[in-house]
């Protein structure tokens, strides 16, 4: 079946605009993650979905960084007033069911770059 | 605070040689391990995993080991082989809370040929 797609695979924006990254998980899969990759870093945990719980936001740095899951399928991280420091690899996963020994399957990725 | 280190940030191993990726941990309170490959321009996939009360787990060419009392683990493939060049990120996971993952900052292994 088809895995993690994101969009777009590359965003090029200038410092103080917004942009939204979309997410769609693999169908039928309840728990989705956003993280992200800076230059030299691991992946960083932004922001985590599950079912309909409250998402848990607490990897976010900042409250110009948002995230929503409409009918618990694609998501969209959105970033306000971006700052060249966003500049990174966004990187979503989904899993079945968000259980600590569920595989995570991680999209492609959309590269931000901030100018 | 990186939770999870990768102290190696690449490794250059012969083809058919043993190639071993080594991982630190410093959160008492992860008690799940994996590792991810990534190719260019994807996304890490899962390569292997073990829980806590393991201390090892084998898949074919890969072998993951772990030592909680060192709060180490390392991926062990044998033979290594060309198409394994990538790089091999180390994660963790805790049994409670947003089960996301605990990522170190990847080991680029290149296999000779």
């Amino acid at each position: 079946g088809a895995g993690v797609s994101q969009s777009p695979s590359n965003k090029v924006t200038e410092k103080g605009k917004d942009v939204e990254l979309r997410c769609d998980p693999i169908s039928g899969h309840t728990a989705l993650y956003w993280y992200r990759q800076s230059l030299g870093q691991g992946l960083e945990f932004l922001i985590y979905f599950q079912g309909n719980s409250a998402p848990d936001k607490s990897g976010l740095p900042s409250d110009r960084f948002s995230a929503e899951r409409t009918g618990g399928s694609v998501s969209t991280l959105t970033i306000q007033r971006t700052q060249q420091e966003d500049s990174a690899v966004y990187l979503c996963a989904s899993s079945r069911a968000g259980a600590w020994t569920d595989t995570q399957y991680f999209g492609p990725g959309t590269r931000l770059t901030v100018l | 605070d990186q939770q999870v280190k990768q102290n190696s940030p690449s490794l250059s191993v012969q083809e058919g040689r043993i190639s071993i990726l080594n991982c630190d941990y410093t959160n008492s309170m992860f008690d799940y391990f994996l590792w991810y490959k990534k190719y260019p321009a994807e996304g890490p996939t899962f390569l292997i995993s073990i829980s806590s009360i393991k201390d090892k787990n084998e898949d074919g060419r890969f072998t993951v080991f772990l030592n909680k009392s060192a709060k180490h683990l390392s991926l062990h493939i044998v033979p290594s082989q060309p198409g394994d060049s990538a790089v091999y990120f180390c994660a963790a996971s805790k049994v409670t809370g947003a089960n996301n993952l605990f990522f170190g900052t990847g080991t680029r292994l290149t296999v000779i040929p």
